[in-house]
């Protein structure tokens, strides 16, 4: 069981480049988040995804862009990198979904750890 | 909106002492609750949850947490903590209705010595 796959593992990214954060789960799950962990700050939602077709802001999506390309795959794009952005990107997915099964927890990837110079 | 706040950022316990974990939560509307467990370079993993009935949960790995409505708290307990234990512990909350996202506190990262 992969459960959620996230590419890649690492990147260093200098000021103003652009690129793409992969994320693939083969739980059959309806709904997929991305997370920035910061010190102290614990994880903030950046965008999420109910169902394929549908994304949603979260609480810091500003810099950011996401795809739901079906409903197994959810990438999260940087069209312009800036160091402000330098953290490790955990994508997560759960059964839950818009207005059922709110109690089911979500599953995590092993992050991206992303430094921005 | 609902708000987590995790009283302690540190906590550094000996091998085989009991370790506390403090988490309050914040919501207008009833939530379910969740304890996850990071370790060193890995993704976030469930350690527990709170959805209905009994307010004590337990884990296979020794943890439990007491479910307090009144307080609005929802502590980590561990009687006897082990070096693998070392890890960083988040406390989630999600509404009960109509809802799918989780909100986590800051965490606490817990640091067992022999």
């Amino acid at each position: 069981n992969a459960g959620v796959t996230q590419t890649p593992k690492f990147q260093v990214l200098k000021t103003g480049q652009s690129m793409t954060l992969q994320c693939a789960q083969d739980m059959n799950h309806n709904s997929m988040y991305w997370y920035r962990q910061d010190p102290g700050m614990g994880l903030r939602l950046i965008y999420y995804s109910a169902s394929e077709g549908t994304t949603d802001k979260g609480e810091v999506p500003n810099g950011y862009n996401v795809s739901r390309l079906n409903k197994r795959e959810f990438s999260l794009r940087l069209e312009s990198a800036a160091p402000s952005q330098t953290s490790v990107y955990f994508c997560a997915s759960s059964e839950a979904s818009r207005g059922a099964r709110s109690n089911q927890p979500q599953h995590f990837g092993d992050g991206t750890r992303l430094s921005i110079l | 909106a609902q708000s987590v706040t995790q009283l302690d950022s540190q906590v550094p316990v000996f091998e085989e002492a009991p370790v506390e974990l403090r988490c309050n939560y914040s919501s207008s509307v009833s939530v379910y609750l969740f304890w996850y467990v990071q370790y060193p370079n890995q993704g976030l993993q469930l350690l527990l949850k709170y959805l209905s009935g009994s307010t004590l949960v337990k884990s296979i790995n020794g943890f439990e947490a007491e479910f307090n409505k009144s307080q609005t708290s929802f502590h980590l307990r561990k009687p006897s903590v082990h070096i693998s234990d070392t890890a960083e512990y988040f406390c989630a909350v999600t509404r009960r209705s109509n809802d799918y996202k989780l909100s986590f506190g800051a965490g606490t990262t817990v640091t067992v010595r022999a």
